[in-house]
């Protein structure tokens, strides 16, 4: 078990650029999420996949986010056009298959700047 | 709406003396309720879950946290605090209704700090 990686651990970037971030869960882990996280705030749920399926998305989750995972292991989250308000820790985790209260596993996260 | 609230910002407790983390949550239907910890820079660790049964529920690192469904809580706590233990923590919930929705709400997070 080497963990849920995430990369870059950061970046900083320029409003109006494009960035992709990556998430490699736990490799028998089927579910995927991704989760942001702001100064003071506790994490906040975008999106879902179970296996390469991407079964939820939040409303936070513009048009501007997409996420992939097409062969249901890896994962991207691609930000099109950031914006300032973008900045935040976005974190990704998985879980096994089974029940739903089966714990999530976090990856470090990639903390965006965007200046 | 689904809510879990965590009313201090921040607990300060000396080392050896006991710590309690305080939750409340909002929800409709019987809850999954967990506790997360998370160290400066890094994801969130799993500490401890609640599902059915048994109140109090023993977690890693000798935490343990105590359900109560007539107050809605789900409290925090360990005997004897350590300088290690100083952190964020965050409670959440997941709601029980085995739909296709895993996702997780979590509190605002409670930073313990422990003097030694």
């Amino acid at each position: 078990d080497t963990g849920v990686s995430q990369d870059p651990r950061h970046k900083i970037t320029k409003r109006g650029q494009n960035v992709t971030f990556r998430c490699d869960p736990i490799s028998e882990h089927n579910r995927l999420y991704w989760y942001r996280q702001t100064l003071g705030q506790g994490p906040e749920f975008l999106t879902y996949f179970q296996n390469e399926a991407q079964l939820e998305k939040s409303r936070l989750l513009s048009d501007r986010f997409s996420a992939e995972r097409p062969k249901g292991s890896f994962s991207t989250l691609e930000i099109q056009r950031t914006e300032q308000g973008d900045s935040a820790m976005y974190l990704c985790a998985s879980s096994p298959a089974g029940p739903d209260n089966s714990p999530l596993h976090f990856g470090n996260g990639t903390r965006l700047t965007v200046t | 709406a689904q809510s879990v609230a965590q009313p201090e910002d921040q607990v300060n407790v000396a080392e050896g003396n006991p710590l309690t983390v305080k939750c409340t949550y909002s929800v409709s239907g019987n809850p999954y309720l967990f506790w997360y910890v998370q160290y400066p820079n890094r994801g969130l660790q799993f500490l401890l879950k609640y599902i059915t049964g048994d109140n109090l529920v023993k977690g890693s690192y000798g935490f343990e946290a105590e359900f109560n469904k007539s107050q809605t809580s789900f409290h925090l706590k360990k005997p004897s605090a350590l300088v290690s233990d100083s952190a964020l923590y965050f409670c959440a919930v997941r709601l029980n209704y085995g739909g296709a929705t895993n996702k997780l709400i979590f509190g605002t997070g409670t930073l313990l700090a422990v003097q030694p």
